[in-house]
């Protein structure tokens, strides 16, 4: 059961650039979500997804597009990179919430560091 | 406007001594809260999770958390630390069941 896993480790882009960062699940969940870290600013938001098919905007998602035309992978997309967007990825899954547990925690991936000069 | 908050970039704690780690949210509704550990080069691992009812919520590696309505804080505590707890911490807020929010992180140092 390898859980998240994000392709690639790490790249390093010329500006302008662009490239398509790959996350997997292997454990059936719904929801996907792809974050940015930056330091002291925590994790924020760019694109999650509820279901195969269906994406939405979170709260940084300008510059990235995504998508998921199978449930249990969630791409992120960068036409055109720009130094603004050098940060860590991250990848994360979760159930969807049921009646008899509506508080399901995220399943992270370990990251794609991406450096763009 | 909801949120999470993590008051301190760093804490700094003895080997054996207790600790605590501070998060604060600001939600509308019931909240649904998380705490979660990093530990470098790595993702973000799960450590525990509030429910409805239980004001002290244990979770792994021998951490609590401490959830607190009229306060709206939600710190997360160990007895005794180890120097191998020494990792990124991170308070989390799940708002409208498909969104989270995490605070900006607590650098925990325990020395030996």
């Amino acid at each position: 059961n390898a859980g998240v896993t994000q392709t690639p480790k790490f790249r390093v882009l010329k500006t302008g650039q662009s490239m398509t960062l790959l996350c997997a699940q292997d454990m059936n969940h719904e929801y996907m979500y792809w974050y940015r870290q930056d330091p002291g600013m925590g994790l924020r938001l760019i694109h999650y997804s509820v279901g195969e098919g269906t994406t939405a905007k979170g709260e940084v998602p300008d510059g990235y597009n995504v998508s998921r035309l199978k449930k249990q992978n969630f791409l992120l997309g960068l036409e055109s990179a720009a130094p603004s967007q050098t940060s860590v990825y991250f990848c994360a899954s979760s159930y969807l919430p049921d009646r008899g547990n509506s508080n399901q925690p995220q399943h992270f991936g370990d990251g794609t560091r991406l450096s763009i000069l | 406007a909801q949120s999470v908050a993590q008051p301190e970039d760093q804490v700094n704690v003895a080997e054996g001594n207790p600790l605590t780690v501070k998060c604060t949210y600001s939600v509308s509704g019931n909240p649904y809260l998380f705490w979660y550990v990093q530990y470098p080069n790595r993702g973000l691992q799960f450590l525990l999770k509030y429910i409805t009812g239980d004001n002290l919520v244990k979770g792994s590696y021998g951490f609590e958390a401490e959830f607190n309505k009229s306060q709206t804080s939600f710190h997360l505590k160990k007895p005794s630390a180890l120097v191998s707890d020494s990792a990124l911490y991170f308070c989390a807020v799940r708002i409208n069941f498909n969104k989270f929010y995490f605070g900006s992180g607590t650098k925990l140092n325990v020395k030996p």
